[in-house]
């Protein structure tokens, strides 16, 4: 069955230092997405690309970076990590660029200390 | 800033009962989706309507759609205690999601 992981589930760093959060997907999606969850907050949109070599910024992207090299795979790259990043991420993909059924995976939680 | 708005931030009923939540939308929007989530877990997509439709069925699903009020409703009939979770709206095209409403469903 298809489906899209993420790794590390879990992760401690300290501040400063640059995070790397992956994103793998087999549904052959062109649309990637990566959120942001926080309390009170709902899930917050932080980057999207529509397919290979495409990458936008979205609402809360600063700090953040994304690099799409191929279909299955966005990386998140947090540059200089910082504790208000400290956060659940969720990967998304989607058959339509915006406004289709989502698939998600099943988060990572980072605390940066 | 938040697309959807969901009603009550948290709902507690009895095994048996019906569960209605809402969400409250800003923009106009083609379709809106409501997603289930778990504890710890990722989102689960459960049902889109779109714009020009005013209900739909999936289940014990009922989603409703007030386009002139910009609000959704989603109804759980006969809830299970499993059905307790977080669940969310997520509207345009640009698929902002609320805070959700957090699901207590008690055997």
């Amino acid at each position: 069955d298809a489906e899209i992981t993420q790794s590390p589930r879990h992760k401690i760093t300290e501040t400063g230092r640059q995070v790397t959060l992956a994103c793998h997907q087999t549904w052959n999606h062109n649309n990637m997405f990566w959120y942001r969850q926080d309390l009170g907050h709902g899930l917050r949109l932080i980057h999207y690309s529509y397919g290979v070599h495409d990458t936008n910024k979205g609402e809360v992207s600063d700090g953040y970076s994304v690099s799409r090299s191929n279909t299955e795979d966005l990386p998140l790259t947090l540059e200089s990590a910082a504790s208000s990043q400290t956060s659940v991420y969720f990967c998304a993909s989607s058959e339509l660029p915006m406004g289709g059924e989502l698939f998600f995976g099943e988060g990572s939680r980072l605390t940066v200390l | 800033s938040q697309q959807g708005e969901e009603d009550p931030q948290a709902l507690s009923i009895q095994e048996g009962e019906n569960a209605t939540m809402n969400c409250s939308y800003k923009t106009s929007i083609n379709n809106l989706q409501w997603y289930r989530q778990n504890s710890g877990r990722g989102l689960v997509h459960l049902i889109l309507i779109r714009s020009n439709e005013r209900e739909k069925h999936s289940g014990r699903l009922r989603v409703t759609l007030d386009t002139s009020k910009k609000s959704s409703s989603l109804l759980i009939t006969a809830s299970r205690a499993a059905d307790t979770a977080s669940y969310f709206c997520a509207t345009g095209n640009d698929m902002r999601f609320g805070a959700g409403t957090r699901l207590t469903v008690k055997p």
